[in-house]
């Protein structure tokens, strides 16, 4: 099955600055890369999602980027603040939406 | 109105005991999940429906038992629950297109003692 890594784990910006969390995936087939966003006592919700025809998608301050040849996404927010602050998921899925999901990274937003 | 609605919230339960947990939407989606998230916050799937058919039944405990009564609702049994059950259970639909977003509940935090 597919085998997604995401990193890091934990990231901690001041606020204004940006971030950045990087996914890697194992199978090539899989086609639809959604990020969701996790607050405290609350479940995921979609923020940006990339099918694997674009390379690149940009959504107000938040970008994804992917490139197919090397099997990897990224996630990146600009101008950060504190209501950023939360636990963001990167998926992968082939066909039918079987979403294999990323272990997370913690994202703090210094102010 | 919520549009994924899991009950109770929170559940706390001594070991050897059976208990559910309810999901129900209002989107009209077709496919409904279970997941369960770890206390490394680590999401995986466990059961999918569509159209109240079984359709992924990941390597879980036949302890764990989905029940479909209807397209809207996917509720979930545990019996005999152990210490390691202990989790945050997400019910999530989907309109069951490929590429279509997940819409997930706000949890069910389940409390094994």
């Amino acid at each position: 099955g597919e085998n997604v890594e995401q990193h890091p784990s934990t990231l901690s910006v001041q606020e204004g600055d940006s971030a950045v969390i990087k996914c890697t995936y194992s199978d090539s087939a899989s086609n639809y890369f959604p990020w969701y966003k996790q607050e405290l006592g609350k479940g995921p919700q979609l923020i940006i999602d990339i099918r694997s025809n674009v390379g690149e998608k940009k959504d107000q301050r938040i970008a994804v980027t992917l490139n197919k040849t090397a099997k990897h996404f990224s996630l990146h927010i600009t101008e950060t603040q504190p209501e950023d602050s939360a636990v963001y998921f990167c998926a992968a899925a082939t066909g039918a939406n079987n979403l294999f999901f990323g272990t997370g990274t913690r994202l703090t937003v210094i102010p | 109105d919520t549009a994924v609605s899991q009950t109770p919230k929170y559940l706390v339960t001594q070991m050897g005991n059976d208990k559910s947990i309810k999901c129900e939407q209002n989107l009209g989606h077709d496919t409904m999940y279970w997941y369960k998230q770890d206390s490394k916050k680590f999401l995986k799937i466990m059961f999918s429906y569509n159209n109240k058919e079984l359709i992924i039944n990941e390597t879980v405990p036949n302890r764990f038992s989905p029940k479909s009564p209807d397209k809207a609702h996917l509720n979930l049994h545990i019996n005999s629950l152990e210490l390691g059950d202990s989790a945050v259970y997400f019910c999530a639909s989907t309109t069951g297109t490929a590429g279509s977003p997940l819409h997930f509940g706000n949890g069910t935090r389940l409390t094994v003692t």
